[in-house]
């Protein structure tokens, strides 16, 4: 069966400062790998996706995330916070290419 | 393009009520999903429909959870009678096709059992 655990239910961080997300996940096969973002009272926005092929993927508003197979990671980065990237942000897996299984979420504040 | 539209957004209901919610997805996208966010946890798939017809019901209380998708298009997913637990958000989403990768999803209804 597929999981996902992201470390952390809180992240607070500096305006200006790097933004790292935990994420790493279990899957017998070779996943896809997912990054949403969930603004308040808002559904929830992929940031980006990996599909086996560069392990290195950029997203929409400067977010990357790498995978690393050897680890089970797929942490999500993002060299300077803006307080507009305070949210919650949630990991996702799927094998079946459709079924997301996800993360229990972080919670990212950005302080001023 | 309109995005995944959901209604009602907030629902309160007594306990042992029933309540529906309704989704109209992404217009040509044919697959629809049903999610449950419970509060401080990730969405859960209750529901996948692919057209008309269920791809994947194996998540969804069927003794008191049912939904539908006639023509194809919009959906309603009822709760009848409601617990406790049933409170949470619910999500729906549509992708163009199953396996399509990115699904996109309505700002939810926030439905409180008390």
């Amino acid at each position: 069966a597929q999981s996902v655990t992201q470390l952390g239910s809180h992240v607070s961080v500096s305006e200006g400062a790097l933004v790292l997300l935990r994420c790493n996940y279990s899957s017998s096969v070779p996943p896809y790998l997912f990054w949403y973002v969930q603004y308040p009272n808002q559904g929830l926005q992929l940031l980006l996706k990996y599909t086996s092929a560069a392990t290195l993927v950029k997203g929409i508003n400067g977010f990357e995330a790498e995978f690393k197979k050897s680890e089970t990671s797929f942490h999500l980065t993002k060299p300077s916070a803006h307080m507009s990237d305070a949210a919650e942000y949630f990991c996702a897996v799927s094998v079946s290419s459709y079924k997301l299984i996800f993360g229990s979420g972080t919670r990212l504040l950005v302080r001023p | 393009e309109a995005g995944v539209a959901q209604s009602p957004r907030y629902k309160i209901i007594e306990k042992r009520q029933s309540v529906a919610f309704w989704c109209n997805p992404i217009s040509g996208h044919a697959t629809l999903y049903w999610y449950q966010q419970i509060l401080g946890q990730g969405p859960k798939l209750l529901i996948q429909f692919q057209n008309n017809g269920v791809v994947d019901d194996s998540q969804l209380p069927k003794d008191r959870f049912s939904a539908e998708r006639l023509k194809g298009v919009d959906s309603t997913l009822k709760i009848q009678p409601a617990k406790l637990e049933d409170s949470a958000v619910y999500l729906c989403a549509s992708s163009l096709r199953a396996g399509e990768g990115e699904q996109y999803f309505g700002p939810g209804t926030r439905l409180t059992v008390t």
